[in-house]
């Protein structure tokens, strides 16, 4: 299975743009990349997610590379609701379409 | 709407005590998950469901069971419970298709003392 590699923290400043790196060196052609968060003492949240084109949705920016081996999550303003652990996932196609695994992910302090 | 629903919300047992961890979900999805995430550590996947009827093992199996019951309720049994076993547990549903995505319940926290 594909792997995902995320820094373990990053900090931001309210009302700043903040970009969450993700490698994803042995992603296959037929891989989408998803991005889901997880605020305090709450279950995850979906984000975004895409699988060649760059995507925008009333949450974030997904950047996704042009040899797709890595991506870029985008908050253009973070604000103190957006601290939390961000994973970044890889959903395969065929019979890996349906084992979803998460790694550890980063966690977004965001300073007022 | 419910969306995905976990019962109970809290649980302590004892080293070799059983249990099974209740998930439904009312939004019609095929597929189902279980996830455990310890202190400070991401999620890992425990067992899935593709489709009604079928169960699959995820990273961590062993020391669970699970039965896809019908379409909405996916459970996870402890039956032989273990202080390794003190977790989170999440539930998650999935839709399929162009706006895809995983659903998860808020979570079961489990102690095994």
């Amino acid at each position: 299975d594909a792997k995902t590699t995320q820094p373990n923290s990053m900090e931001s400043n309210e009302e700043e743009p903040v970009h969450l790196p993700c490698n994803h060196s042995t992603i296959s052609g037929t891989d989408y990349i998803h991005w889901y968060r997880q605020l305090p003492s709450q279950g995850p949240e979906y984000v975004i997610h895409g699988l060649t084109s760059n995507v925008n949705n009333r949450m974030a920016s997904l950047a996704i590379a042009e040899d797709r081996k890595s991506s870029t999550l985008i908050l253009h303003r973070a604000t103190l609701r957006d601290a939390a652990v961000y994973y970044c996932i890889l959903r395969g196609d065929g019979g890996s379409n349906y084992k979803l695994t998460f790694g550890k992910g980063t966690l977004l302090t965001v300073n007022p | 709407n419910a969306g995905v629903t976990q019962t109970p919300k809290f649980q302590v047992l004892k080293t070799g005590q059983s249990m099974t961890l209740q998930c439904a979900q009312d939004m019609n999805h095929n597929s189902m998950y279980w996830y455990r995430q310890d202190p400070g550590m991401g999620l890992r996947l425990i067992y899935y469901s593709a489709s009604e009827g079928t169960t699959d093992k995820g990273e961590v199996p062993n020391g669970y069971n699970v039965s896809r019951l019908n379409k909405r309720e996916f459970s996870l049994r402890l039956e032989s419970a273990a202080p390794s076993q003190t977790s989170v547990y999440f539930c998650a549903s999935r839709r399929t298709g162009r706006n895809e995505k995983l659903f998860f319940g808020s979570g079961t926290q489990l102690s095994v003392l």
